[in-house]
């Protein structure tokens, strides 16, 4: 079957350190371009991070820049997300999603056509 | 950061109406957005890319247009399904931008 399950949330003081991991299954991993985004309760989506399929290209959200990494093990079909100095406004549920870039002949598009179901982070005192 | 600003933010509706979303760039993103669909408790669902390619699986009701700064989601006759919160998200400068969501609901 092809999922992705993300895993890695909880609850986290601010200040703290999480890693999240999505392991993904039903396809080649190491093909695809992969992606972190978060919701905030009641609020919308918000790209975080992506990073390429060789894991040599990433690229991030500026409210995260210096906080977070992003790396993956394709041996292991697994991304991540590292996430240090946690505050208040990080918690958010998580999603990765799987980024079947489409090329038309002269530009790529992102297709973020699988989604995982989320894991929720929770940053309080 | 490239904005993108959609309107309406909220709109009710009733089965077998058209509807149409709005999304609009703050600068030119060329034909590079996509539309996804949201329900409740559920991840986000692609619906559209590159403007209005439909993805697989997606009903043709669903369309897509635009170009440059000014984008249109229409869905040609609302289903019980289909009420949930959409985003238009823009794929032509990082960081990814997504538009605020226009939650469909029941008149």
């Amino acid at each position: 079957e092809v999922q992705l399950v993300e895993s890695g949330g909880g609850t986290v003081q601010p200040g703290g350190s999480l890693r999240l991991s999505c392991t993904a299954s039903g396809f080649t991993f190491n093909k695809y371009w992969m992606a972190w985004f978060r919701q905030a309760p009641g609020k919308g989506l918000e790209w975080v991070a992506n990073l390429r399929g060789d894991g040599s290209v990433m690229h991030f959200v500026d409210s995260m820049k210096g906080r977070i990494s992003i790396s993956r093990d394709n041996a292991k079909n697994s991304l991540y997300l590292q996430m240090d100095s946690l505050r208040d406004e990080d918690t958010a549920v998580y999603f990765c999603a799987r980024d079947t870039n489409f090329y038309d002949g002269s530009a790529f598009y992102d297709v973020f056509d699988m989604w995982g179901q989320g894991t929720m982070v929770i940053v309080s005192s | 950061a490239t904005q993108m600003t959609q309107s309406p933010s909220f709109l009710s509706a009733s089965v077998g109406d058209r509807v149409t979303i709005i999304c609009r760039a703050s600068q030119d993103i060329r034909n590079d957005l996509g539309w996804y669909q949201q329900r409740p408790g559920e991840a986000p669902k692609l619906l559209i890319y590159a403007t209005s390619t439909l993805q697989s699986g997606v009903p043709s009701r669903f369309s897509g247009s635009g170009s440059g700064t000014d984008f249109t989601l229409t869905i040609s006759s609302l289903q019980p399904e289909d009420f949930a919160t959409y985003y238009c998200l823009q794929d032509s400068t990082y960081p990814r931008t997504f538009g605020q969501g226009t939650k469909v609901a029941v008149k």
